[in-house]
């Protein structure tokens, strides 16, 4: 079974700052990566998708993710934290099934923002 | 023009009764999904069916029903309800290819509080 862990459950920067929210992947094959974000009582919205292509994926809001093989990591990144970033972030992996996709979540990672 | 909408939003009630929650994308997908998050924002599928057919039944109470009259809508009914059931339950929707995963459109979600 294919599993994700995010290392941290909460992290803090301040606003204009790099911001680093780390992945690490379990999977017995080459695996489709995502990060997903939840605003406060809202939807989950996909901020990128990792299937196979450049290692080095963008996505929306200035997030970019990175796939190393060798480290089995997924990390996400931003150059500069703004106040709207503030959310919970998921790293999630896909199992592929015949009709259908099964995401597998990680915990979650709570970003706050100080200004 | 909202993707996933989900109905209703919030659903309080007490213990024993059962309820439905309803869902339905406007995006031409063809397959739809219902996820659970607990208390601690974890997030794990419950169904997904594909075109009306079921394809995923994660180790859920048969209190739980889930029923998808045409590929644009699916329903969720739960039987009996239990405080163990108060969560906030997600509907999503994907397009499946089985060359690759796409990632899924989530809806607003259903805070359902069981007294």
């Amino acid at each position: 079974a294919q599993s994700v862990t995010q290392l941290d459950s909460h992290v803090s920067v301040s606003e204009g700052t790099p911001v680093l929210l780390r992945c690490n992947y379990s999977s017995s094959y080459s695996p489709s990566l995502f990060w997903y974000v939840q605003h406060p009582n809202k939807g989950l919205q996909l901020l990128l998708k990792y299937t196979s292509a450049a290692t080095l994926v963008k996505g929306i809001n200035g997030f970019e993710a990175e796939f190393k093989k060798s480290e089995t990591s997924f990390h996400l990144t931003k150059p500069s934290a703004h106040m709207s970033d503030a959310a919970e972030y998921f790293c999630v992996v896909s199992e592929g099934i015949q009709g259908a996709q099964k995401l597998v979540f990680g915990q979650g990672t709570r970003l706050t923002i100080n200004p | 023009d909202t993707a996933v909408s989900q109905t209703p939003k919030y659903l309080v009630t007490q213990m024993g009764n059962d309820k439905s929650i309803k869902c339905e994308q406007n995006l031409g997908h063809d397959t739809m999904y219902w996820y659970k998050q607990d208390s601690k924002k974890f997030l794990k599928i419950m169904f997904s069916y594909n075109n009306k057919e079921l394809i995923i039944n994660e180790t859920v109470p048969n209190r739980f029903s889930p029923k998808s009259p045409d590929k644009a809508h699916l329903n969720l009914h739960i039987n009996s309800l239990e405080l163990g059931d108060s969560a906030v339950y997600f509907c999503a929707s994907s397009q499946y290819r089985r060359s690759e995963s796409q990632g899924q459109f989530f809806g607003p979600g259903t805070r359902l509080t069981v007294l």
